[in-house]
């Protein structure tokens, strides 16, 4: 089973912050990896799929980047609509797996 | 616009089925190019996947719960079912539906239902 590992946990940032949230697998999983945003009491949004394919009508501010195991999420430029929790999710042929999560709160 | 709606009970008794079904509309779930999943999150933490179904019946499951995990799909009705046997109060949760899009070597979920609060308790 593939476990997938996100750091920091939580992170506090400010508007404007460039803001770097970093997703480690267990094993290589090539670049089948998504990243969603999850605000309370709402479903996740996909955000980047393939490691670093921005999903249509996302903002250009989030990218993405990596393969094998060490993956990142990049905001350049935090704005107040991106306080939320971000997961990752890997995909292999037989199973699907997220992060814990990463709570980016207000400085 | 594609949606997803999940359906079922939203209390469930300790060591009872717990069943829901998604309906799909503004699409087809006999696509070629989708798999159909089961997510679901414990109160104040986070996603953990259940299982994938592919229109043909295909279906795949979590480890950790595949014994008691059983997935369907029925194309007629553009449904897809979850039941999960033998329930406690562990899986309390907010399950959500979602479509898998492939994309150029990998799955997403890109459209979600809203998600439907279980809660087990006698």
């Amino acid at each position: 089973d593939i476990q997938m590992t996100q750091s920091p946990s939580t992170l506090s940032a400010s508007v404007g912050d460039r803001v770097t949230i970093t997703c480690r697998a267990s094993q290589s999983i090539s670049s089948w990896l998504a990243w969603y945003q999850q605000k309370p009491g709402k479903a996740p949004k996909v955000l980047m799929y393939d490691a670093s394919s921005l999903e249509s009508g996302v903002p250009s501010r989030f990218s993405g980047s990596g393969s094998g195991t060490e993956f990142t999420l990049t905001i350049s430029s935090l704005q107040p609509d991106d306080f939320a929790t971000y997961y990752c999710q890997q995909y292999n042929s037989y199973s699907r797996t997220f992060g814990q999560g990463t709570r980016v709160e207000i400085k | 616009q594609l949606q997803l709606q999940e359906s079922g009970p939203g209390l469930v008794k300790p060591s009872e089925t717990l069943s829901l079904t998604c309906t799909v509309s503004g699409g087809s779930i006999s696509s070629n190019s989708n798999y159909w999943g089961w997510i679901r999150q414990p109160p104040g933490k986070g996603l953990e996947w259940i299982g994938s179904i592919y229109y043909t019946g295909n279906t795949y499951n979590t480890p950790s719960l595949k014994s008691r995990v059983t997935i369907s799909v029925d194309t007629s009705k553009n449904q897809f079912s979850l039941k999960l046997s033998s329930v406690t109060a562990a899986d309390t949760a907010v399950y959500f539906c979602a479509r898998e899009e492939y994309g150029s070597g990998s799955y997403h979920f890109d459209y979600w239902g809203q998600g439907t609060q279980v809660t087990v308790s006698s």
